[in-house]
């Protein structure tokens, strides 16, 4: 049982290119999240998804994009990587939709954009 | 929105001694509030919750209380061992915003 993955691991990305953190949870959850955590900034949702087929934006969404076409899957898109980009990136599922139960975090992405 | 707002950003305590952290939130609507625990290069862990129906919990050495009035939550530790080192994150759920909102910290230090 993996519970939940993500890749890659730490990635290096020129400025202008795309990129998509890919994140997998084979626990069935129904929901699931991205977070990006810089220093003294703590965790700051990007975007979420309650369920497949549908997505919502959290508290910094501009530059990313993110698709829920099944229940495991949730990837991360930003579609012309800048330097303030650059974080560690974590997902996240939880089985309790709503934002009021526990959530599971991935292993994390550090992305440099440079 | 909900802000959530912790304090202090870094905390140092003798093992055995008792730590504290403090995070107040803007949103009385919301009505849950986690702890997790996040070690160097880890990822972070729920370590307790609580819900707005409750005034305290506790789990073996770590408890929380929450003051809905005053809209603060404290994370208390006792007896605290090296173990306990790491970076504490508090958050609240704004009621039917899907969200979960983190503070931003509390790097805690236990010295042998």
């Amino acid at each position: 049982i993996a519970g939940i993955t993500q890749a890659p691991t730490s990635q290096i990305l020129a400025a202008g290119r795309r990129m998509t953190l890919r994140c997998t949870q084979d626990m069935r959850h129904n929901a699931m999240y991205w977070y990006r955590q810089d220093l003294g900034l703590g965790l700051r949702l990007i975007h979420y998804s309650n369920t497949a087929g549908t997505t919502g934006k959290g508290e910094v969404p501009d530059g990313y994009s993110v698709s829920r076409a099944n229940t495991d899957d949730f990837p991360l898109t930003l579609a012309s990587a800048v330097p303030s980009q650059t974080s560690v990136y974590f997902c996240a599922s939880s089985p309790t939709s709503g934002g009021d139960g526990e959530q599971f975090f991935g292993p994390g992405t550090r992305l440099t954009v440079l | 929105g909900e802000n959530v707002e912790q304090h202090p950003s870094t905390l140092s305590v003798q093992e055995g001694d008792s730590a504290v952290i403090k995070c107040t939130y803007s949103d009385s609507a919301s009505n849950y509030f986690p702890w997790y625990k996040q070690e160097l290069g880890k990822r972070p862990q729920l370590i307790i919750d609580i819900r707005s129906n409750v005034g305290e919990k506790k789990d073996q050495r770590i408890a929380v209380t929450l003051n809905k009035t005053a809209k603060h939550f404290s994370l208390h530790i006792t007896e605290t061992q090296p173990e306990d080192s790491a970076v504490y994150f508090c958050a609240a759920s704004p009621y039917n915003t899907d969200k979960l909102i983190f503070g931003t910290g509390t790097r805690l230090q236990v010295f042998p």
